[in-house]
């Protein structure tokens, strides 16, 4: 199985900042990689797909990049709505796994 | 509008059967694939499997191979997830998601609403 491993787990920072968190595949998976966002008690949504694509309705605020092994996500600038928790996910190959999670909290 | 749409709570004794259900709604149910995402309390998300609703193809996790059954009727655009016996560790949040394919992978575009499965004695 491909381990999908995010970093930091949680981090706190102010409305207007620029928020990046990483995501690194234990083997390469070309630019299979998604991004979602989940609120507290709301249910998971698309970012980003395909390492950097836009999902249809995302505001450009979110961006992705990266390749092989190692992606990112940033959030400039940060939001009040953009609390919440960040998941990776691939589909490189099954079974397909996501990242533990990033908890994205207020300053 | 594209939905799907999951069946309410459900509270359980361990040992017991389980069927939710997901319906699809808005779009060919057909052209894609569902797949299962387990989110266990305050934890992360974890993929389950995926069935290919047209001919009933599936491919599952080997977390969770064995221990669920993954069904779908097209005719009634539903997909099932079913436990024969449950444990106190499958209490979780239970979501069905869209699988849409994009050219070098896919993504899950569409989410239930999610069926939250509480299994206690």
């Amino acid at each position: 199985d491909i381990q999908m491993t995010q970093s930091p787990s949680s981090l706190s920072a102010s409305v207007g900042d620029r928020v990046t968190i990483t995501c690194r595949a234990s083997q390469t998976i070309p630019n299979s990689l998604n991004w979602y966002q989940q609120e507290p008690g709301k249910t998971p949504r698309v970012l980003i797909y395909g390492t950097s694509n836009l999902q249809s309705g995302v505001p450009p605020r979110f961006s992705g990049s990266g390749s092989g092994t190692d992606f990112t996500l940033t959030i400039s600038p940060l939001q009040p709505e953009d609390f919440a928790t960040y998941y990776c996910q691939q589909t490189y190959s099954t079974p397909w796994t996501f990242g533990q999670g990033t908890k994205v909290e207020i300053k | 509008e594209v939905q799907l749409m999951q069946s309410g709570a459900e509270v359980k004794k361990p040992g017991e059967s389980l069927n939710i259900s997901c319906q699809g709604s808005g779009y060919s149910f057909t052209s894609y694939w569902i797949s299962w995402v387990r989110q266990m309390p305050g934890k992360g998300l974890e993929w389950m499997g995926r069935i290919d609703p047209d001919d009933s193809y599936t491919n599952y996790s080997p977390s969770f191979q064995g221990h669920v059954t993954m069904s779908a009727d097209k005719s009634i655009t539903t997909a099932y997830l079913q436990w024969h016996s449950l444990r106190a560790s499958d209490t979780a949040i239970y979501y069905c998601a869209r699988a849409i394919l994009w050219g070098d992978g896919l993504v899950f575009d569409i989410w239930g609403q999610g069926t939250m499965v509480t299994v206690s004695s």
